[in-house]
């Protein structure tokens, strides 16, 4: 297993245009974020999943965003009627829930154009 | 609101000197905190955390450092070497879920020969 793994690694869209982001998270790992980072900031919370079950979303997800986890392995993320504020870099963590720290992969940088 | 603050966005060390870098929180709340080190290109990698019952914790070059009454945390690098450039991101979690991180806006650490 080499770890959290993110397709595409960037994405350039019209705004308008819909995107959908995947993530592959370490195998025996139950749990799955979704973060986003801007220009110089840190990284956002987005949504979490429990195996398949989506616990929590922020506000930050707007009716645009929606993310799914079927049978509780990999992610998808999708944007509908992308927007340039939506630019951003998209993280994906996963993690046992061990106090370990979450691991994350190297994010899906989405330009909106 | 910025719950965790990382008020120096910037810090250059000398090779083999001491990093100290700091980071404040605002919500007592939290009772686990946790660093982050970016290199560009690639996600936030996991490098020490500490519970808020302890006050030190220790794993080879790295220490963190946690005062809760003043809601301060630092994380000490000794010796500093090249290869720690990178920007760190504080991170703090609540206990109902220990991986839903709230990130501070990081700080770039230069470590030059």
């Amino acid at each position: 297993d080499t770890g959290v793994s993110q397709d595409p690694r960037h994405k350039i869209t019209k705004r308008g245009q819909n995107v959908t982001f995947r993530c592959d998270p370490i195998s025996e790992h139950n749990r799955l974020y979704w973060y986003r980072q801007t220009l110089g900031q840190g990284p956002e919370f987005l949504t979490y999943f429990q195996n398949e079950a989506q616990l929590e979303k922020s506000r930050l997800l707007s009716d645009r965003f929606s993310a799914e986890r079927p049978k509780g392995s990999f992610s998808t993320l999708e944007i509908q009627r992308t927007e340039q504020g939506d630019s951003a870099m998209y993280l994906c963590a996963s993690s046992l829930g061990l106090n370990y720290g979450c691991t994350f992969g190297s994010g899906t940088r989405l330009t909106v154009v | 609101d910025q719950q965790v603050k990382q008020n120096s966005p910037s810090l250059s060390v000398q090779e083999g000197r001491i990093s100290i870098l700091n980071c404040d929180y605002t919500n007592s709340m939290f009772d686990y905190f946790l660093w982050y080190k970016k290199y560009p290109a690639e996600g936030p990698t996991f490098l020490i955390s500490i519970s808020s019952i302890k006050d030190k914790n220790e794993d080879g070059r790295f220490t963190v450092f946690l005062n809760k009454s003043a809601k301060h945390l630092s994380l000490h690098i000794v010796p500093s070497q090249p290869g720690d450039s990178a920007v760190y991101f504080c991170a703090a979690s609540v206990p109902e879920n220990t991986d839903k991180l709230i990130f501070g806006t990081g700080t770039r650490l230069q470590v030059f020969p």
